[in-house]
């Protein structure tokens, strides 16, 4: 069975980066065919894509946010890790990573995902 | 960028039929997948590609497309499918973005 679990300061102040880590069990990063993902939720507010990187550390993000965002990955240690720099506020939320499976021409879905984890952004 | 549009939301009765739509451009090229998130929680995978439920999932959850819009249907609907629901899906094959729609509250009568 595949588990994802966030990792990561749970308050980070204005201005400073924000950065978390992914650690994935019961699958490699480095066999391929996945997409290593971000997803957040900000209070009361919906799902929002933030971006993912596959093995080779190829990676795609959301244009609202692509100034400040990177996704790697680390085949090492099987984690792959989230930065968002600069933040304010309006960062705060719960960060989920999650594992996008392709399956097949047009099919993609996200499974499965961490329990995700709150981060504040905050003075 | 690609848009997806969910209604905010949608009440059913106990054991009646529910249908959730996502609309977007997107979808006449991606499936959508849709996704439960009950509160405190995080979201997991209900429906995927044509019609694809993964393991676990009720037969009750199945869903349908039709051009730029994609349905996700439940059928005889359980109180514990009160929910959130969201839509996904790429938005380009040129982009690769992901997208998803705001969500759907589901109240369950």
């Amino acid at each position: 069975q595949v588990q994802l679990q966030e990792s990561g300061p749970g308050l980070v102040k204005p201005s400073q980066t924000l950065s978390l880590t992914c650690s994935v069990y019961g699958d490699s990063i480095s066999s391929g065919g996945h997409f290593w993902s971000w997803v957040r939720q900000r209070p009361g507010k919906g799902l929002e894509w933030l971006g993912y990187s596959d093995y080779t550390g190829s990676s795609n993000y959301n244009p609202s946010l692509r100034s400040r965002v990177s996704i790697s990955v680390d085949t090492s240690k099987n984690q792959f890790s989230l930065k968002l720099t600069s933040v304010t506020a309006a960062d705060t939320a719960v960060y989920f990573c999650a594992r996008e499976v392709y399956g097949g021409p047009s099919i993609y879905w996200f499974a499965p995902w961490g329990q995700g984890t709150l981060v504040a952004i905050s003075s | 960028s690609s848009e997806l549009t969910q209604d905010p939301a949608v009440s059913v009765a106990l054991g009646q039929t529910v249908r959730i739509t996502c609309q977007g451009d997107s979808l006449r090229r991606f499936y959508a997948s849709w996704y439960q998130q009950k509160p405190g929680q995080a979201p997991i995978v209900v429906l995927y590609g044509k019609n694809n439920r993964p393991s676990g999932i009720p037969e009750r959850f199945s869903g349908s497309d039709s051009g730029d819009t994609a349905s996700l249907i439940i059928t005889g609907t359980q109180a514990e499918d009160e929910a959130d629901y969201y839509c996904n899906s790429r938005d380009s094959p040129g982009n690769h973005l992901g997208v998803f729609g705001g969500g759907t509250k589901l109240t369950v009568l």
